[in-house]
C-alpha cells in the first residue's frame, strides 16, 4: 500500500526565515510526486510535479527536490502570504489503466508572522 | 489555464433530500475527473475516479448508491448525494485531469455541504 508522510505537521517562521517541508514515501513504483497549496476552505493549488530521482523544479521562492525516498518543499525568504497547508502526494505506477490516483500525505500548516 | 469550477460553493440542506454538485473544466477536456471529501484538519480522501462515458471506480467503503457519479462529458461530472444525513457534512472536492495529456490533477475550489 502506498504510503505518504509529511512533516513537521506545523511550521511557524518569521518572515525571511527560510525553511524546508519533507514528505517521505513508500509507494511500489513512482509515476509522480505532487506539491500542492492549500489555503482555508479553498481546493489545492497545484504547484509542482517531479518524475525522478535527483529532479528539482522552482517556482518564485518554492523549490522542491525529490530522492527516492523523499522529497522536500524549500522556501526561501518565506512571506505572510505563503501562510496555507502544503500536500504532498503520490502517484504510482498500477500497470493497467490506473487512472492517475493519488496518495496525499496529511500536509504542513505553514504559518509566516511579519 | 487548467481551471476547474465547482458549483455550488455552499449548500444546506434537510435530511434526507438530495444535493447535486457539478464539476466542470472550464479551459481543457478532462479524460479523468475525481471526487474527494475532506474533514476538518484532515487531508483528502479519495471517493472515486470517473472516466468521460464509463462507470465511476468508487473507493472501498463508498457507497456507490449514495454517491452518484456521472461523467457525461470530457467538461463535466456530477456528484449527487442521495438522501443526505448530517454525517455527510462536509467539504468536497472535484479534480481533473488530461491537460496536455498529463495525470496532473487540477482541483475545484471545493463544496461546503451542511446536513441539518
Amino acid at each position: 500500500e502506498d504510503q505518504v508522510t509529511q512533516s513537521p505537521e506545523a511550521l511557524r517562521l518569521q518572515e525571511g526565515e527560510s525553511s524546508s517541508l519533507n514528505c517521505s514515501y513508500t509507494v511500489s513504483g513512482l509515476r509522480g510526486l505532487f506539491w500542492y497549496r492549500q489555503d482555508p476552505g479553498k481546493g489545492p493549488e497545484f504547484l509542482f510535479t517531479l518524475y525522478s530521482a535527483g529532479e528539482e523544479k522552482e517556482k518564485e521562492r518554492l523549490k522542491a527536490t525529490l530522492t527516492k525516498k523523499e522529497s522536500f518543499l524549500h522556501i526561501t525568504a518565506p512571506k505572510p502570504e505563503d501562510s496555507a497547508t502544503y500536500l504532498c502526494a503520490v502517484q504510482a505506477f498500477t500497470g493497467g489503466t490506473s487512472y492517475g490516483k493519488l496518495t496525499f500525505g496529511q500536509g504542513t500548516i505553514l504559518t509566516v508572522h511579519p | 489555464g487548467a481551471v476547474v469550477s465547482q458549483h455550488p460553493s455552499r449548500v444546506i440542506c434537510k435530511s434526507g433530500t438530495s444535493v447535486k454538485i457539478e464539476c466542470r473544466s472550464l479551459d481543457f477536456q478532462a479524460t479523468t475527473m475525481f471526487w474527494y471529501r475532506q474533514f476538518p484538519k484532515q487531508s483528502l480522501m479519495l471517493m472515486a475516479t470517473s472516466n468521460e462515458g464509463s462507470k465511476a471506480t468508487y473507493e472501498q467503503g463508498v457507497e456507490k448508491d449514495k454517491f452518484l457519479i456521472n461523467h457525461a462529458s470530457l467538461t463535466l461530472s456530477t456528484l449527487t448525494v442521495t438522501s443526505a444525513h448530517p454525517e455527510d457534512s462536509s467539504f468536497y472536492i472535484c479534480s481533473a485531469s488530461g491537460l496536455l495529456g498529463t495525470d496532473t490533477q487540477y482541483f475545484g475550489p471545493g463544496t461546503r455541504l451542511t446536513v441539518l
